[in-house]
């Protein structure tokens, strides 16, 4: 089944204590993409990656960091969370192929708590 | 970039019938459009999408229309029912400095009521 697995589904975690989210996608997608979901705020996009190796920011990156050492994996990595990073987090990864855009497809979201 | 906006925060209809959800977008070099549906406590799910070489597009109970002289697309459910209930976002593209990256409004919730 074509898939983005987003790892934990929830996660309270203390302030300054480095953690990690794990996406992977089975849809071999060049793109992919992490977004965080706040009330009244919508889908705001923190970090972006186009194929291995390469990644940007998004409109949210402060406080966040990603890597793409393989296709299939984008981790989300906060260094030293604080409250305000308390959010949904939602995995996408998408197709774009010849210079069209496919659509994305998104995991099941990880509801972070930062105490 | 892009920015994307729909007009309702809010949507309220009675079951059976048609619901319509339109959304704004500001850039003319944005070329494919998407609608997802997001339900409680899940992920946004693919609903239809379109390119901008099409005005019209349908699929099962849905359709969405695209207007690009006013840079404005709009999704409709026929026969709206109660399972249609979540948060709908439209998604636009930029052919310009992002390619690959989507960009998305705040979402219409949309509660359909018996």
């Amino acid at each position: 089944e074509a898939q983005v697995t987003q790892n934990p589904r929830y996660l309270i975690t203390v302030t300054g204590k480095k953690l990690t989210v794990t996406c992977s996608q089975n849809m071999n997608h060049e793109y992919m993409s992490w977004y965080r979901q706040d009330p009244g705020l919508g889908l705001r996009q923190i970090y972006y990656s186009m194929n291995v190796e390469v990644t940007d920011k998004g409109d949210v990156p402060e406080g966040y960091k990603v890597s793409r050492k393989e296709k299939r994996n984008f981790p989300l990595i906060l260094e030293s969370p604080s409250p305000n990073q308390t959010s949904l987090y939602f995995c996408a990864s998408g197709l774009f192929d010849r210079g069209k855009n496919y659509g994305y497809t998104f995991g099941s979201g990880t509801r972070l708590t930062v105490v | 970039g892009e920015s994307v906006g729909l007009h309702l925060p809010t949507l309220s209809v009675q079951e059976g019938d048609n619901s319509i959800i339109n959304c704004a977008y500001s850039n003319s070099a944005s070329d494919y459009f998407i609608w997802y549906k997001q339900e409680s406590g899940k992920g946004p799910q693919f609903i239809i999408d379109i390119r901008s070489n099409m005005d019209k597009r349908q699929g099962q109970r849905v359709t969405v229309l695209l207007n690009k002289t006013v840079k404005h697309l709009s999704l409709q459910i026929a026969a709206t029912q109660p399972g249609d209930s979540a948060v709908y976002f439209c998604a636009a593209n930029d052919r310009g400095s992002t390619l690959g990256r989507l960009y998305f409004g705040r979402g219409t919730q949309l509660t359909v009521w018996p």
